[in-house]
């Protein structure tokens, strides 16, 4: 079945604990990108990644960092998580850019206290 | 700042009836426009995408876009309870996806 995985799926954590949320997609999609979703704002962009070792920052990059070291994984990571990063996130997968629409993850609720 | 905006309803309407859902978007170089539907608790799912002036059908989903205006609308004909959702509008153009924050649609039985 095609998809794209994230794991966890609700995490707690405590502030300043550094976290990795995984992603990984089986289409052989080039382009991955990682979005949150907050009440009232909507989807928000990270980051994104049009290719191996090609990443670049969103709109709402501040304090996480990303890697793509193989084309079907695009982890997510938090070095100091702070109350702020409390949200829910999705990483999302299309086969070039976001011109041909996503297939999302399942979506991971990060609590931050 | 792009922006994609969306009136976030709610919107009800009768089962059986049209629901149409309207967005705008601010950049001008968007040329790839999409509608999402989520459910609550769940991820978004992709239902309709468009990349040129007028409409597009899809079964009971109709897909419009006016370029001049910069608007996106979606129709949802015979709409049914299980149509209940959040719809969110998305422009996309390169390498950025703008999305709004989303309609949620109550379809009454």
């Amino acid at each position: 079945e095609a998809q794209v995985t994230q794991n966890p799926r609700y995490l707690i954590t405590v502030t300043g604990k550094k976290l990795t949320v995984t992603c990984s997609q089986n289409m052989n999609h080039e382009y991955m990108s990682w979005y949150r979703q907050d009440p009232g704002l909507g989807l928000r962009q990270i980051y994104y990644s049009m290719n191996v070792e090609v990443t670049d920052k969103g709109d709402v990059p501040e304090g996480y960092k990303v890697s793509r070291k193989e084309k079907r994984n695009f982890p997510l990571i938090l070095e100091s998580p702070s109350p702020n990063q409390t949200s829910l996130y999705f990483c999302a997968s299309s086969p070039q850019t976001g011109n041909y629409g996503y297939t999302f993850g399942s979506g991971t609720r990060l609590t931050v206290v | 700042q792009k922006e994609v905006e969306q009136n976030s309803g709610p919107l009800s309407v009768p089962e059986g009836a049209i629901a149409s859902l309207n967005c705008t978007y601010s950049d001008r170089g968007s040329q790839s426009f999409f509608w999402y539907r989520q459910y609550s608790g769940k991820s978004p799912e992709l239902i309709m995408s468009i990349y040129s002036n007028g409409d597009k059908e899809d079964g009971r989903f109709t897909a419009q876009l006016n370029k001049a205006s910069q608007y996106v609308s979606l129709l949802i004909r015979d709409s049914q309870p299980s149509d209940s959702a959040t719809y969110l509008c998305a422009g996309g153009g390169g390498f950025k996806t703008i999305f709004g924050a989303g309609t949620r649609l109550f379809v009454k039985a």
